[in-house]
């Protein structure tokens, strides 16, 4: 079973360049969300989904939009890409949200140039 | 003004001993804690979990504290392996939203 599979694993990018992290789960898990982690830090939730057409902002959304048009596809966008969004993003499911344990997925490590 | 702090960036502890981890928290509307467990390169795995109407929760090696007067959760890892030798992340939860630590690194040395 596959879980949460993230692509790209890598990826550069200019700066103003837009691109789409994609995230997909074959649990059937209805809550789904992305984070990024910075060097030494901890994890940052940038926007969540606790189902398919409903999406909502998480701590740090600024220059993210996501949609969820089925329960099992995520993708995270980036409209135009800021040196400051050099990160590692992980994309995670779970059941029902609330309590549910997250299942991340492997991350991708983005930089932008 | 961050609500998860893991004030130690750093553990090492000898094989067969106890690891005791630790995370302070702010936010008293927090409704449950979990601990996840970070190798490199890969995402990170759910370890063990506790609900604020509990102070204990232990599975196996694991076991996980929580002190609310101190806001206050520790996990224990007894007796620590070194395949253990990881990022520990402390969460914590409410409105289907977790809050994440900065993380400990724990080595196990051999």
């Amino acid at each position: 079973n596959a879980g949460v599979t993230q692509t790209p694993k890598f990826q550069v990018l200019k700066t103003g360049q837009s691109m789409t992290l994609q995230c997909a789960q074959d649990m059937n898990h209805e809550y789904m969300s992305w984070y990024r982690q910075d060097p030494g830090m901890g994890l940052r939730l940038i926007h969540y989904s606790v189902g398919a057409g409903i999406t909502d902002q998480g701590e740090v959304p600024n220059g993210y939009n996501v949609s969820r048009s089925t329960t099992e596809d995520f993708p995270l966008r980036l409209l135009s890409a800021a040196p400051s969004q050099t990160s590692v993003y992980f994309c995670a499911s779970s059941p029902f949200g609330g309590d549910s344990p997250l299942h991340f997925g492997n991350g991708t490590r983005l930089t932008v140039t | 003004d961050q609500q998860v702090k893991q004030n130690s960036p750093s553990l090492s502890v000898q094989e067969g001993r106890i690891s005791i981890l630790n995370c302070d928290y702010t936010n008293s509307m927090f409704d449950y804690f979990l601990w996840y467990k970070k190798y490199p390169a890969e995402g990170p795995t759910f370890l063990i979990s506790i609900s604020s109407i509990k102070d204990k929760n232990e599975d196996g090696r694991f076991t996980v504290f929580l002190n609310k007067s101190a806001k206050h959760l520790s996990l224990h890892i007894v007796p620590s392996q070194p395949g253990d030798s990881a990022v520990y992340f402390c969460a914590a939860g409410n409105a289907g939203k977790s809050t994440f630590g900065d993380g400990t690194t724990l080595t196990v040395k051999p």
